[in-house]
């Protein structure tokens, strides 16, 4: 079945710096991925749609200079947490729509801690 | 935006019990996903459901929808311990934009 990778799976970091966040569709191609974060004990709350070669769009109350979403090729997207504070950690999760089969796959996420 | 409201919210059973939860959601819809999270992990995905589709199967799961109702449910039969987890029912609002719903915590007790 189809896989999306996400990269890294856990991350701690200071407070003010940045950390980048990937996302890759391994066997198919993905024109649009998406951005979810999840606090503890909640459900997925969607973030952002990544389109490839175009400029991300932002859910309603999602800061688009604070996460910073690159889609530069069909199977990598990149989320950039810029200047983190300890109220961004958080569980991130990705997932890719695939173009042919018009299915959607989820990373296995990556848990952001900034202390 | 969150479009799916699932209920219970936490449920607690005895292993070999019968397990339901239900989703439902407000607009108009291409597909449903029930996924499973074990408490600090990532997504499993169990059952993907069209909107033309009634009932699915997958070994111990079954999933029903009905559209007029914009509601699903998942059974879980004969539940294990290894069944506990948080569920999540995902709808695509028709645009392939999936939306979760707010969850089910299930124990299931040995």
């Amino acid at each position: 079945g189809a896989v999306v990778s996400q990269h890294p799976s856990w991350v701690i970091c200071k407070s003010g710096t940045s950390v980048k966040i990937e996302c890759r569709s391994l066997d198919f191609q993905a024109t649009t991925m998406f951005w979810y974060r999840q606090f503890p004990k909640q459900s997925l709350m969607l973030m952002a749609t990544s389109n490839e070669g175009s400029k991300a769009t932002y859910e309603q109350g999602v800061e688009k200079d604070k996460f910073l979403i690159n889609h530069a090729s069909l199977t990598l997207s990149t989320l950039t947490v810029t200047s983190a504070h300890p109220e961004d950690s958080s569980f991130y999760i990705c997932s890719a729509r695939d173009l042919v089969h018009v299915d959607q796959y989820f990373g296995a996420g990556t848990r952001l801690s900034v202390l | 935006s969150q479009q799916g409201e699932e209920d219970p919210q936490a449920l607690s059973i005895q292993e070999g019990e019968n397990a339901t939860m239900n989703c439902s959601y407000k607009t108009s819809i291409n597909n449903l996903q029930w996924y499973r999270q074990n408490s600090g992990r990532g997504l499993v995905h169990l059952i993907l459901i069209r909107s033309n589709e009634r009932e699915k199967h997958s070994g111990r799961l079954r999933v029903t929808l009905d559209t007029s109702k914009k509601s699903s449910s998942l059974l879980i039969t004969a539940s294990r311990a290894a069944d506990t987890a948080s569920y999540f029912c995902a709808t695509d609002e028709g645009t392939y934009k999936y939306i979760f719903g707010t969850g089910t915590r299930l124990k299931v007790l040995a």
